[in-house]
């Protein structure tokens, strides 16, 4: 069974940058041609689609937040980081990682627990 | 303001149907691309409920449905139990935005 556990400090401050680490564990982790995502649910709203990456590094972010975000893998070590630069207090929100299910089938299987991240000085 | 539009909330008493809508655009349901659902009970990570429009996943009771038709798309849930009570988002692929987009999201009570 596939397990997902994002990680990070917990609260950020204004115009710095929100790092955050998803360790996958289980059902082959990394394997070749999987697809991650970060998807981000500010407290008592819905959820918004931060960005995806391939297992071969290619990314995909969304436009309203591509000049702030960078995803990465590290297949070596079974994880998925996200980092988001210049934040403000709109970032604050839950944090999620989730396995997408391929690159045409456009959704997400498999979601970790969630990391609630507060941007406040 | 969310690309695909849900209702905020639903009701019904246990036993009974509800659906929930989806309505999108001719950029991203309308174009052809799939839906696909979310159930997310209070406090906890969401879990996917329907793929690819109609299909469920291993484990999701057969009182969970979906479809599909144009611009717009629906689940359905009968039966309604306590554990029902969640809210739930639709979401899929908007290509005018080259984004992942999903709705609103709809809380569902149970009565």
């Amino acid at each position: 069974q596939l397990q997902l556990q994002e990680s990070g400090p917990g609260l950020v401050k204004p115009s710095e940058t929100l790092s955050l680490t998803c360790t996958v564990s289980g059902d082959s982790s990394l394997s070749t041609g999987s697809y991650w995502g970060w998807i981000r649910q500010p407290p008592g709203k819905g959820l918004e689609w931060i960005g995806t990456i391939f297992s071969d590094g290619r990314t995909y972010y969304s436009p309203s937040l591509k000049s702030r975000v960078t995803i990465s893998v590290d297949t070596s070590k079974n994880q998925i980081s996200l980092r988001l630069n210049s934040v403000t207090a709109a970032d604050t929100a839950v944090y999620y990682c989730a396995r997408q299910r391929s690159a045409a089938m456009v959704y997400f299987a498999y979601w970790g627990q969630g990391t609630l991240v507060t941007v406040s000085s | 303001q969310s690309v695909l539009t849900q209702p905020p909330s639903v009701s019904g008493a246990p036993g009974q149907r509800v659906t929930i809508s989806c309505t999108g655009s001719s950029s991203n349901i309308g174009a052809g691309y799939d839906v696909h659902w979310y159930q997310q009970p209070p406090g906890t990570a969401p879990t996917l409920l329907i793929y690819g429009n109609d299909n469920r996943p291993s484990g999701v009771p057969d009182r969970f449905s979906g479809s599909k038709s144009g611009t717009s798309a629906s689940l359905a849930l009968t039966g309604l139990q306590a554990d029902d009570e969640a809210d739930y988002y639709c979401q899929s692929y908007d290509s005018s935005l080259s984004t992942v987009v999903f709705g609103g999201g709809t809380k569902l009570t149970v009565l």
